[in-house]
This record gives structure tokens, C-alpha cells and sequence, in this order.
């Protein structure tokens, strides 16, 4: 499986201002995707990142406060834009690795506090 | 879209007695399933998967069942260890082209006691 590095780990922010995560991957993914997990709550996917092209976001998400960017096959990048209180969440890159798997890896989590 | 239920919220059970977590998903369609443990401060591990064209699958100590007649599979985790406490959460898939991101159950916080 893919190994996948994420950061930061952790960051605490303050209000109105903006975070970028970086999410690295060994190799060349098939798809890559980021998640929100607010406290002791489930995994809720913001968007697909897309290589090359525009991210496609879920219901509830929009691209100005979570603009995305894929340059390549093994990098992207989800920024959280003009915080709240309210986005203090984790953050998860996920990967697909080619070659048919459904092998979905998971990165370590970026945990946010927004104050 | 697909939408998956996932009990019970919690589970609590004394060292080496077994653990069942269960799942339901709505889309007929949905053709993989895995499972995640997610440990305080670390991102979901995959720790088992099934696939729908298999009702069974195991691997040492866990089992994951699949009943696609009535849209439900479960996790099955026999002498349960201390280590094996965690958050677990279950997923679903469909096929083919478009979203092709997983689906999570609400998760099961799992406590086991020495």
C-alpha cells in the first residue's frame, strides 16, 4: 500500500486566517480524496482532488473555503480558508493506489484548532 | 448515494471474549466493504476488506461476514485483546465511473477490559 505523508500533524490557528495541508504519497496514486472527522465524530469527504483539473466537491463544501490543488500524481494540497471555531476538525488525505485495488490508505491527520 | 448505519456507537467487553460490530448499507449496487481501526491521534488503518462476490473472510483473529440479501455485513473480532481498543468504522463503495470515495458508518468506539 501507499505510504502517505501528511502535514502539519497539528496546528492551532487563529481566526480568519488560512491553513494549507500537503499531502505527499510514495507513489503514483489513482485517486486522492480529503475528509473532515470533526471530535469524536465519522469521516465526511470534502472533495476528490483531481489531477490537472478542479476539484469535485461534496454537498456542503464549497471551493472558496476549501480550494484543493493536485499538481501531479503523488501531491496534493487542501487549504482552509478564512477559519472559524467551527473547522477546528482533523484533516485526512486519502489515496487510491492503482492497478485495480480497492486499497483506500489513509494519512496520519492533520489536527486543526481554530481560536 | 450510498448511506451506511453502523452499531453500536460503543461496545464494552472483558479481554478475550469476542466483539461483533454490524453494518447495514443501502445501495444494493455497493460491491466493497472495508473496515478501518482508528487509534487516538492516528488516521484509519484498513484491517480488513470484502468484497461482495464473498460472504466470508478471515484473517487470524477478525472475520468480516457479508449478507447481501439483506444489505448488512459485520466485523467479528474473537480474543479480544486490550490492544484492540480503538474507534472502528465500517465503509461501502459502489462501482463504476464517478465518486469513487468511500462511505463511512458512524463508527464504534471498542473498550476492552484487562
Amino acid at each position: 500500500s501507499a505510504v502517505i505523508s501528511q502535514k502539519p500533524s497539528r496546528d492551532i490557528c487563529q481566526r480568519g486566517t488560512s491553513l494549507t495541508i500537503q499531502c505527499q504519497v510514495d507513489s503514483q496514486v489513482t485517486m486522492m480524496f480529503w475528509y473532515r472527522q470533526q471530535p469524536g465524530q465519522s469521516l465526511t469527504l470534502i472533495a476528490t482532488a483531481n489531477q490537472g483539473s478542479e476539484a469535485t466537491y461534496e454537498s456542503g463544501f464549497v471551493i472558496d473555503k476549501f480550494p484543493i490543488s493536485r499538481p501531479n500524481l503523488t501531491f496534493s494540497t487542501l487549504t482552509v480558508s478564512n477559519m472559524s471555531p467551527e473547522d477546528s476538525s482533523i484533516y485526512l488525505c486519502s489515496v487510491l493506489v492503482s492497478g485495480g485495488s480497492y486499497g483506500y490508505t489513509f494519512g496520519s491527520g492533520t489536527r486543526l484548532t481554530v481560536v | 448515494g450510498e448511506n451506511v448505519e453502523q452499531h453500536p456507537s460503543t461496545l464494552s467487553v472483558q479481554e478475550g471474549d469476542s466483539a461483533v460490530i454490524k453494518c447495514t448499507y443501502s445501495d444494493s449496487a455497493s460491491n466493497y466493504f472495508p473496515w478501518y481501526k482508528q487509534e487516538l491521534g492516528k488516521g484509519p488503518q484498513l484491517i480488513i476488506d470484502i468484497r461482495s462476490n464473498v460472504g466470508e473472510k478471515k484473517d487470524q483473529r477478525i472475520a468480516v461476514t457479508l449478507n447481501k440479501t439483506a444489505k448488512h455485513f459485520s466485523l467479528h473480532i474473537t480474543e479480544t485483546q486490550p490492544e484492540d481498543s480503538a474507534v472502528y468504522f465500517c465503509a461501502a463503495i459502489l462501482p463504476g465511473g464517478g465518486r469513487r470515495a468511500l462511505t463511512f458508518g458512524s463508527g464504534t468506539r471498542l473498550q476492552v477490559q484487562p
